[in-house]
């Protein structure tokens, strides 16, 4: 089945750039999507890409989509404390757009 | 605007205990999710469902049943909790166009089976 993989933990200091990483198995994958939870809430979008595209950016967030080595990053310009939470990366595949696989997540921690 | 809303937020239960979680979604969305999160295990699908009257197993069905009699609520079940289930439970909903690809959550159940 899909496997969606990140590093499990980021430390940075406020005003630094943020680079978190994902990889995924399945090569239909057609939507990849990073979403943020913060302590004791649900899931909120970020940003996500279509598969044919290379980059997208929003704000602060650079999505890079390398579809050879399937390998998503998000990057997150001048990071500050309330960007601290747990990103998730999750991709649906051509199979239907019916299910979401999510990675682990990966804990950002800001420190001021 | 609601969004997604679950019920109850909190619920301590004695194993062999049944409970229901109630899942509503006000934005006429088809597709349906129920996802648990574990730490360090990420959100894993329990069952989803892409209509009204329709239900599919996910990656952790075991121990779980789905219901969705109408096409804004999704209902998940636990028959005989065990404490294995306990975890935070996370419902999500999207609409089926490829374009409308955001999913929204709920802001959890946390469960706590003893």
């Amino acid at each position: 089945g899909e496997d969606v993989e990140q590093s499990l933990f980021l430390s940075v200091r406020e005003g630094d750039s943020s680079v978190i990483n994902c990889t995924y198995t399945d090569s239909s994958s057609t939507y990849l999507y990073w979403y943020k939870q913060e302590p004791g809430a649900g899931l909120q979008l970020l940003t996500y890409i279509f598969s044919n595209m290379d980059m997208k950016q929003d704000q602060r967030l650079t999505v890079l989509l390398n579809k050879k080595d399937k390998h998503l990053s998000l990057r997150i310009a001048d990071t500050q404390t309330g960007d601290s939470a747990i990103y998730f990366c999750a991709e649906t595949s051509n199979s239907g757009y019916s299910t979401l696989t999510f990675g682990k997540g990966t804990m950002l921690l800001v420190s001021p | 605007n609601a969004g997604v809303t679950q019920t109850p937020k909190f619920r301590v239960l004695k194993t062999g205990q049944s409970m229901t979680l109630l899942c509503a979604q006000d934005m006429n969305h088809e597709y349906m999710y129920w996802y648990r999160q574990d730490p360090g295990m990420g959100l894993r699908l329990i069952h989803y469902s892409v209509g009204e009257g329709t239900t599919a197993k996910g990656e952790v069905p075991d121990g779980y049943n789905v219901s969705r009699l109408k096409k804004q609520n999704f209902l998940l079940g636990l028959e005989s909790a065990a404490p294995s289930q306990t975890s935070v439970y996370f419902c999500a909903s999207r609409g089926r166009q490829a374009m409308n690809t955001e999913a929204f959550f709920g802001q959890g159940t946390r469960l706590t089976v003893v």
